[in-house]
């Protein structure tokens, strides 16, 4: 079984400010890898797949990189409503197991 | 406009049963493979079960193979997961999710992501 793990478990940053979110795997999933936005009381939303590609509709302030075993999630410039649960989500073995999720906060 | 739409949570007592179900619509599903994701209370997201297109090919998370069974009625649009023997620890909100199609072109492949979810439903298992 591929185990994610993310970094940090919360980070803190105020509205304007640059995150970074870090995602990694235990064994190479090559670039088949999604990121999930979850606020509080909604679903998740499917934010970046295959590591690099913006969903439907998603902000051109979200950007993911990485492969391998490395992959990080960046919001260049976060606003208001960026603020919430953030998961990760290995394809390369279908249909996919998650990490346990960063928590962004305001600072 | 896309929709899924989870129904059949609740109250039941360890050991019990329950079947959940999530109705599509806005596109076609049987198209789609489709999954069902899991959220324990403050904790974070657990695939449980997948289903292909077609429902030939079934798969589950060691955590509920044996006791869940997942299926799908392409005629009604609509997704089922069959939960038997269920223990606290399965007591979550469960969410249906339809998976991207996945493809390889000009050498690239894509695997996607889930990219529609329901609402989800919560089922809690107490005596």
């Amino acid at each position: 079984e591929i185990v994610l793990t993310q970094s940090p478990a919360t980070l803190s940053l105020s509205p304007g400010e640059r995150a970074t979110l870090s995602c990694r795997a235990s064994q190479s999933v090559s670039s088949y890898l999604a990121w999930y936005q979850q606020k509080p009381g909604q679903a998740p939303r499917l934010l970046i797949y295959d590591a690099s590609n913006r969903a439907t509709g998603i902000p051109a302030r979200f950007s993911g990189s990485g492969s391998g075993t490395d992959f990080t999630l960046t919001i260049s410039s976060l606003e208001p409503e960026d603020f919430a649960v953030y998961y990760c989500q290995q394809r390369s073995n279908w249909p996919g197991t998650f990490g346990q999720g960063t928590r962004l906060e305001i600072k | 406009e896309v929709q899924l739409v989870e129904s059949g949570g609740g109250l039941v007592q360890p050991g019990g049963s329950l079947r959940l179900s999530c109705a599509a619509s806005g596109f076609t599903f049987s198209s789609y493979a489709m999954s069902w994701v899991r959220q324990a209370p403050g904790k974070g997201l657990e695939w449980v079960s997948a289903i292909s297109g077609s429902g030939g090919s079934t798969y589950y998370a060691d955590s509920v193979k044996g006791r869940f069974t997942i299926s799908r009625d392409n005629s009604k649009n609509t997704l089922y997961l069959q939960m038997n023997s269920l223990r606290a620890e399965d007591t979550a909100v469960y969410y249906c999710a339809k998976d991207s199609p996945r493809y390889c072109t000009n050498g690239v492949c894509y695997t996607g992501g889930f990219d529609y979810w329901g609402q989800g439903t919560l089922v809690t298992v107490s005596s």
